[in-house]
């Protein structure tokens, strides 16, 4: 079985100060994809980001980044430049390459951007 | 273009009625899945679909549950004889296809079982 983990439920970050989120997941797979998606009140779910395992390079998009260590089974997110509109739910999720495509989500952590 | 959408918004019903659920898919979009999200938790996959057919019904708790996507677009969830344990917010996403793709979501119906 997979299984995502987000050990902190809840973090606190001021605008324009730089964050990472922490995610580890465990798999015997050797292959197969990453994800961290926002999740605002709204509810509606938005990637954010997209890590394929095979691709030693780390993803960026704009202000997020990711630091991928495969062997550690770790995939934290980074926020450069924090925005108020970055408050939100935070969801890595994990799926792996050759069986079945659903997402396996974590719990999730509560970013909150003040002022 | 539109995005998924999913309606209806909120669903209010009574312990032991019936209530169907509906996704409209972005447009060309031929995967399709549901999850669903309990309160203080991350989406949990129930069922997805490659066209017309259901190619992983896994994650659907008990034989109360159902989907269908008839013409490979629109889907529908369908549960029966609901219980309080049903309330959640039922998401759908699509992705172009099933092979990896990045799926996108809709806003979710907010389902509250009295």
């Amino acid at each position: 079985a997979q299984t995502v983990t987000q050990s902190q439920p809840e973090m606190s970050v001021q605008e324009a100060e730089t964050v990472t989120l922490s995610c580890t997941y465990d798999t015997s797979e050797n292959n197969y994809y990453l994800f961290w998606y926002k999740q605002p009140p709204s509810r509606q779910m938005i990637l954010v980001i997209r890590q394929e395992a095979y691709k030693q390079q780390n993803a960026t998009e704009n202000r997020f980044s990711v630091n991928f260590q495969k062997a550690a089974k770790s995939f934290s997110l980074k926020i450069s430049d924090s925005q108020l509109g970055d408050t939100a739910m935070y969801f890595c999720a994990f799926t792996p390459s050759n069986s079945g495509y659903a997402l396996n989500f974590g719990k999730g952590t509560s970013l909150l951007v003040t002022p | 273009g539109a995005g998924v959408s999913q309606t209806p918004s909120n669903k209010v019903t009574e312990k032991g009625k019936y209530v169907e659920l509906r996704c409209d898919p972005i447009s060309g979009h031929t995967a399709l899945y549901w999850y669903r999200q309990s309160l203080g938790q991350g989406p949990e996959f129930l069922i997805y679909f490659q066209g017309t057919g259901a190619a992983d019904d896994s994650g659907l708790p008990n034989d109360r549950f159902f989907a269908v996507r008839p013409e490979g677009s629109v889907s529908t969830l369908k549960i029966q004889r609901t219980e309080r344990g049903d309330s959640a917010v039922y998401l759908c996403a699509s992705s172009l296809t099933v092979d990896q793709e990045t799926q996108y979501f809709g806003p979710g119906t907010r389902l509250l079982v009295l």
